[in-house]
Formats: C-alpha cells, structure tokens, sequence
C-alpha cells in the first residue's frame, strides 16, 4: 500500500499562533486526501476532504478559514490551523485513498497553550 | 444512512487466547467494502483487515479473520492467540455510497482491547 509521511508527529504552540501539519504521499500520486481529527478516547472524526488543484471540501461545522488545507501537488496536503487556541488542541491525522484501501499518516498531536 | 455499531466500549482478554471484536453495519448499497484499523497509544492506524461485499469467503489476514454475515450485516472481527502488543483501540469502518476517491470511510466508535498477561 501507499506510504504516507505526516509531519510534525508533535507540537507545541502559543495561543494566536498558527501551526501548520504536512502530509506526504511518498510512492503514490494522492488526488484526494482526508483529514480527520480525533479527541482522547474517541473516534476519528473526518474533517475534510482535500483535492489536488482544487479547494477542499470540509464536512458541516468545520470552519474553513479557521483549518486552512492547501493540496497543491500530488505528494503533498497541508493542514494549517490558523490562530490556534486551546481548544483546537488535539489529534490531527491524514490519509490517502489507494485502490480499495486507506493509508494513514503516523499523526499529529497538537497541544495549544 | 449508512452507519457503524461497535457496542462494546471495552474488551479484556487473557493472553493466548482468542478474541472477537463486535461491528454492525447500516447501508442501503448493495456494493460496499468494510475494515478493521488498530490504534495503539501511539495513535497511528494500522490497517488491519478489509471485506467485500461481494466476497464469499470471509476475509483472513495471519491472526486476524472478519466474520462477515451478511444478511445479519456484522462484520467482527477475530483475534487468535492475543499478544499483549494487541493491546490497542480497534475500529471498524465502512466505505461510503458512492463513486470516485471521494469516498469517505464511515467509522465506529471503537473498541479498546486490552491483553491481560
């Protein structure tokens, strides 16, 4: 299956500040990748659908300006949360489409102080 | 809509011994795909398990076999002979109606499988 790169695995940031997440699809052409976010102890919760070359389709009650996602080329999908405050602390993951399956990235924890 | 069950919260199993994970799912399709992830504390998914719809066998995968019935629409999943690296969440999905790459997975809310030595 794809091989899919995330990074940061982890990171730290000041309430206001705006923190970016990169997902890589290393040895296959990503047309389409997903970004969910997950709380403690709960399931995955998608929170959009991302295209290459076009604007990323978000699910109701994610704020667009508020997770901005860039998918600019086939390897690579930006997730940059903008203005970040604590409760956007959280984990953050991505995943590719390949054929019948999906490959996710190792993830991203991001705390918010 | 399409929807997934997963009603147990959380699983305790003895080492060496096997172990079924529940999963029931909604849909009004006739062609769909359902999966099983494993999540350990370091949050990556891992693919564990995949089933068709139109498959006749149920899917196998080393210790890892689904037990899909269809006209009941469950699709659990069975751990042989647990380690206590099993010790994870462990989800069920289901690929939604429709064509294309867009297709999202519908996810359940999990089951935490814990591995007593």
């Amino acid at each position: 299956g794809a091989v899919v790169s995330q990074h940061p695995s982890w990171v730290i940031c000041k309430s206001g500040t705006s923190v970016k997440i990169e997902c890589r699809s290393l040895d296959f052409q990503a047309t389409t990748m997903f970004w969910y976010r997950q709380f403690p102890k709960q399931s995955l919760m998608l929170m959009a659908t991302s295209n290459e070359g076009s604007k990323a389709t978000y699910e109701q009650g994610v704020e667009k300006d508020k997770f901005l996602i860039n998918h600019a080329s086939l390897t690579l999908s930006t997730l940059t949360v903008t203005s970040a405050h604590p409760e956007d602390s959280s984990f953050y993951i991505c995943s590719v489409r390949q054929g019948l399956g999906y490959t996710f990235g190792s993830g991203t924890r991001l705390t918010v102080v | 809509a399409q929807k997934i069950t997963q009603t147990q919260p959380g699983m305790f199993v003895q080492e060496k011994e096997a172990v079924t994970l529940d999963c029931t799912y909604d849909t009004s399709d006739q062609s769909y795909g359902l999966f099983w992830y494993k999540q350990p504390s370091s949050g990556e998914m891992i693919f564990l398990i995949y089933q068709g719809s139109y498959d006749e066998q149920n899917a196998t995968e080393g210790r890892y076999s689904l037990n899909f019935q269809k006209a009941r629409k469950s699709a659990n999943l069975v751990i042989s002979a647990s380690q206590l690296g099993d010790s994870a969440m462990y989800f069920c999905a289901m690929r939604e109606l429709g064509a294309g790459n867009n297709r999202k997975l519908i996810w359940g809310l999990g089951t935490s499988l814990a591995v007593n030595p």
